[in-house]
């Protein structure tokens, strides 16, 4: 099975300011096959299902504020979140699709 | 307006069965790869299982394989999770989801509101 492992576990960044979130995969989640990364971000909140934020490592979805933007390529990824704003705080994880079982993140909280 | 909503959860005792329900509405189920996913109480997600767009390949986390399994009917625009000997450690929000990818999977961009289960006795 393919492991995610996130860091921070939780984290507390100021209103405005900048948040990184790691999450690295073993083995690698870049496919050979059409050379793009599986791997999801998602935020979630209490009582809410979670919302795609980020396909493919870097593509945003739809929607998405352009103050989220991921990046990384094989095993190293990151989700950075800029100008900070209070409803940004939740958990978020990242997924990785290249293969079964699809697998995520442990997770990291977001404290504003 | 795509939309997901789950149905039959509930209390169950442990070595139980629940039968879950996934609505589909707004888009052409037969054309995507659905999944289910679960929260434990303060856990994160588990991915559970995932279904192919005619049902021919099924993919299930090593801990449900041979309790749970996952259908679909893509006529009654539905999709199904039989989950049979019940544990204490299966009780979650299950959510159903959508794989939007055409040749790859890809991540889900539409999830439901999630159903309760609880395994207790």
């Amino acid at each position: 099975d393919i492991v995610l492992t996130q860091s921070p576990d939780s984290l507390a960044v100021s209103l405005g300011e900048r948040a990184t979130i790691n999450c690295k995969s073993s083995p690698s989640v870049l496919s050979s096959s059409n050379n793009k990364n599986f791997l999801a971000w998602y935020q979630k909140k209490p009582g809410q299902p979670p919302k795609l934020l980020i396909n493919w490592a870097s593509t945003r979805e739809s929607g998405v504020p352009d103050r989220f933007s991921g990046s990384g390529s094989g095993t190293e990824f990151t989700l950075t979140i800029s100008r900070l704003q209070a409803e940004d705080a939740a958990v978020y994880y990242c997924q990785q699709y290249y293969g079964n079982p699809v697998t995520f993140g442990q997770g990291t909280k977001l404290e504003i | 307006e795509v939309q997901l909503v789950e149905s039959g959860g509930g209390l169950v005792q442990p070595g139980g069965s629940l039968r879950l329900s996934c609505a589909a509405s707004g888009f052409t189920l037969s054309r995507y790869w659905m999944t289910w996913v679960r929260q434990a109480p303060g856990k994160g997600l588990e991915w559970v299982a995932n279904i192919k767009q005619d049902g021919s390949e099924k993919g299930y986390v090593e801990s449900v394989k041979g309790r749970f399994t996952i259908s679909r009917d893509n006529a009654q625009n539905s999709l199904y999770l039989q989950m049979n000997s019940l544990r204490a450690e299966d009780t979650a929000v299950y959510y159903c989801a959508r794989d939007p990818g055409i040749d790859f999977w890809s991540g889900y961009d539409y999830w439901g509101q999630g159903i309760l289960v609880t395994v207790s006795s």
